[in-house]
């Protein structure tokens, strides 16, 4: 079992929709989440930082993290084709410990 | 734009060529980090500088050299690569701390080996 999963994808959606993106995770020791957006030939860019289980909100942008259920998730609402782009999921336990990366999921938002 | 900057963007080279890849930030971060990512993969960590000494090498072969000059700049020193070795390199800089910082990326050096 790898440490973290997440769905390639792709993921299509029409404009407007409620996106949601998981990753679940077999290693309790993380407290720290992340996620980054990727766009096609550019570097990850850090949408979200979490720490622990909660919820935390960003514009259009919602992380959930369950701990219970090592499940993580990013919400994206009222999407947006400039939404389409690679989603990674990321955590870590400690600022000695490499991140551990989901795989990323595609998504593609139609206008 | 990025706050870390990495040149070149594009970097062809040949298997007997020696070359080096470039990276800078000025947020006063003092981790910097080189991630290799092949097409539809995650990042995978090379290398991890903390306050100028390397801390982490992930068993990268030898002809990828790490050099942290001071605590703004990364380099990457290439030398007798293979074709494997074709993918984007990405630098990476975070706060170094006990609690775990988001790491900040630049755009990558996107290198073909011929």
């Amino acid at each position: 079992q790898k440490e973290v999963e997440q769905d390639p994808g792709p993921l299509s959606v029409p404009e407007g929709a409620i996106v949601s993106l998981n990753c679940t995770y077999s290693n309790s020791a993380f407290q720290y989440f992340m996620w980054y957006r990727q766009y096609s030939r550019k570097g990850p860019e850090l949408l979200m930082y979490t720490y622990s289980s909660g919820n935390k909100e960003d514009g259009r942008f919602t992380a959930q993290v369950d701990k219970s259920s090592k499940y993580i998730s990013l919400f994206i609402r009222d999407s947006q084709p400039s939404d389409s782009a690679t989603y990674l999921c990321a955590m870590t336990n400690s600022g000695n410990t490499p991140l551990v990366f989901g795989k990323g999921t595609r998504l593609s938002v139609i206008a | 734009d990025t706050e870390v900057t990495q040149t070149p963007k594009h970097l062809v080279m040949g298997m007997t060529n020696k070359k080096s890849l470039k990276c800078e930030q000025h947020m006063g971060h003092r981790a910097m980090y080189w991630y290799k990512q092949k097409a539809k993969k995650p990042p995978e960590l090379m290398f991890v500088y903390s306050y100028e000494k390397l801390s982490i090498n992930e068993s990268v072969p030898s002809r990828f050299s790490p050099e942290c000059p001071n605590s703004s700049l990364l380099n990457l020193h290439l030398h007798a690569l293979q074709p494997e070795d074709s993918a984007l390199y990405l630098c990476a800089s975070s706060q170094d701390s006990e609690v775990p910082q988001p790491q900040h990326f630049g755009d990558g050096t996107r290198l073909s080996i011929l």
